[in-house]
């Protein structure tokens, strides 16, 4: 089956810029997650969907990012403005339940400079 | 405050050996726990889940045991290979939080031929 596709692979931007990252997961997988991984350091959940709903986002900047999941497939991850610390890889997940095992794409390697 | 926190230093082991890498938890009661591999520029890739439970589980040369009253999981690999090479992360889910993962901080395992 493919797997979680996520574009782009690597974007470099400047602060105060705005950036998109799209996420397709694997095809019927109702549960959708974006994290985000500083260098160094381990996944740190941003948003989950379930469906096009929104489960958890507790941890994500409302100011700077938002995130949507239309007709419950595709996302998209939303910064603006950006800043130096959000220099991270995204990365998309998916799994067919919150309980199953989670699928990851490659991830996002977002500069800001 | 809530933490997961695993070997904060690199694990260097010969080729053959059996690696053990540790996985504590303060002020989480996870219902799940669930151990993921992770290559350089790549996304996370599961390994196993363990329930409350269970006090162990295996799959072929990996073995998992959960310690709740440790608050502690401990992850194994025998007969260690040096493409075992790898980041591993722990990520557990509580049964009262919509089942969220959260990740812990990664041991980087470098096995030596």
């Amino acid at each position: 089956e493919a797997g979680v596709a996520q574009s782009p692979r690597y974007k470099i931007i400047e602060k105060r810029q705005s950036v998109a990252f799209w996420c397709n997961p694997i095809s019927g997988h109702a549960t959708l997650y974006w994290y985000q991984q500083i260098l160094g350091q381990g996944p740190k959940l941003l948003i989950q969907f379930q469906n096009n709903g929104v489960v958890d986002d507790s941890q994500l900047p409302k100011d700077r990012f938002s995130a949507e999941r239309l007709k419950g497939v595709d996302s998209t991850l939303k910064i603006q403005p950006a800043k130096l610390e959000d220099s991270a890889v995204y990365l998309c997940a998916s799994s067919l339940t919150t309980l199953n095992e989670a699928f990851f794409g490659q991830g996002t390697r977002l500069t800001v400079v | 405050s809530q933490k997961i926190e695993q070997n904060s230093e690199a694990l260097n082991i010969q080729e053959g050996k059996t690696a053990t890498l540790t996985c504590n938890y303060t002020n989480y009661s996870p219902a799940y726990l669930q151990w993921y591999r992770q290559d350089p520029g790549r996304g996370p890739v599961f390994l196993l889940l363990i329930r409350e439970n269970e006090k162990e589980k295996r799959k072929e040369r990996l073995k998992v045991t959960f310690d709740t009253t440790l608050k502690q999981s401990l992850f194994h690999i025998t007969a260690s290979q040096p493409a075992d090479s790898a980041t591993y992360l722990c990520a557990l889910a509580e049964s009262n939080t919509g089942n969220q993962f959260y990740f812990g901080t990664g041991t980087s395992l470098t096995v030596i031929p």
